[in-house]
């Protein structure tokens, strides 16, 4: 069965370092999103992602976050420099269709501490 | 703005029994609604899609029902097992909310055998 691939699946980083987390979505989805949830908390919405630019983003998403498609398979969420409440498990999801109206389809999450 | 309540308390419940567990949702009119299960430390995984004409889908054990006039859904396992222990998150969504998903809080349900 096809599915979204996230690495790495835990990363430690330094407050104020930059990070990238990588996910592959399902081969043949078109939108593409991040989630992120902190513990204890709900997942939240970060950004959408088609046709190769943001469709929609939170106020989460603010200028710290960037979000790229390099290349035919990988899709990338970069903070530019992590602070403290960075700290979450993040989530990337691809969809066929709109998620509104359609499955979404969950990596297993990277979970990022900011030390 | 709009709000979704789900059952902040876990629901325990003894095995074979079903589990009803509740999405409320409140300024808005959502046009359909999605629940996914959520293992710890895992992803959400898509469970069932309701639409705002639909008053009640089934897909094996599980059934979820939609009531536009209430502002809730239902979702409902019958004769649960210990594996459908996680916690359950509803998205309910509007007809021009694009691709997002806007989860409630979550219900975590324990089933005991």
């Amino acid at each position: 069965e096809p599915e979204v691939t996230q690495t790495p699946s835990h990363q430690v980083t330094q407050m104020g370092q930059e990070v990238i987390l990588r996910c592959v979505p399902i081969s043949n989805h078109l939108y593409f999103y991040w989630y992120r949830q902190i513990l204890g908390q709900k997942v939240e919405f970060l950004v959408s992602f088609y046709n190769n630019e943001i469709s929609e983003k939170s106020e989460i998403f603010d200028d710290q976050f960037s979000v790229e498609r390099p290349d035919g398979s990988n899709f990338t969420l970069k903070i530019r420099s992590t602070k403290l409440e960075d700290s979450a498990m993040y989530f990337c999801a691809s969809s066929g269709g709109f998620a509104g109206n359609t499955e979404a389809f969950f990596g297993q999450g990277t979970r990022l501490t900011v030390v | 703005s709009q709000k979704i309540e789900q059952n902040s308390e876990a629901l325990n419940i003894q095995e074979g029994k079903t589990a009803t567990l509740t999405c409320n949702y409140t300024n808005y009119s959502p046009a359909y609604l999605q629940w996914y299960r959520q293992d710890p430390g895992r992803g959400p995984v898509f469970l069932l899609l309701i639409r705002e004409n639909e008053k009640e889908k089934r897909k094996e054990r599980l059934k979820v029902t939609f009531d536009t006039t209430l502002k809730q859904s239902l979702f409902h396992i019958t004769a649960s097992q210990p594996a459908d222990s996680a916690t359950y998150l509803c998205a309910p969504g509007r007809r021009n909310q694009g691709g997002k998903l806007i989860f409630g809080q979550g219900t975590e349900l324990s089933v005991k055998p």
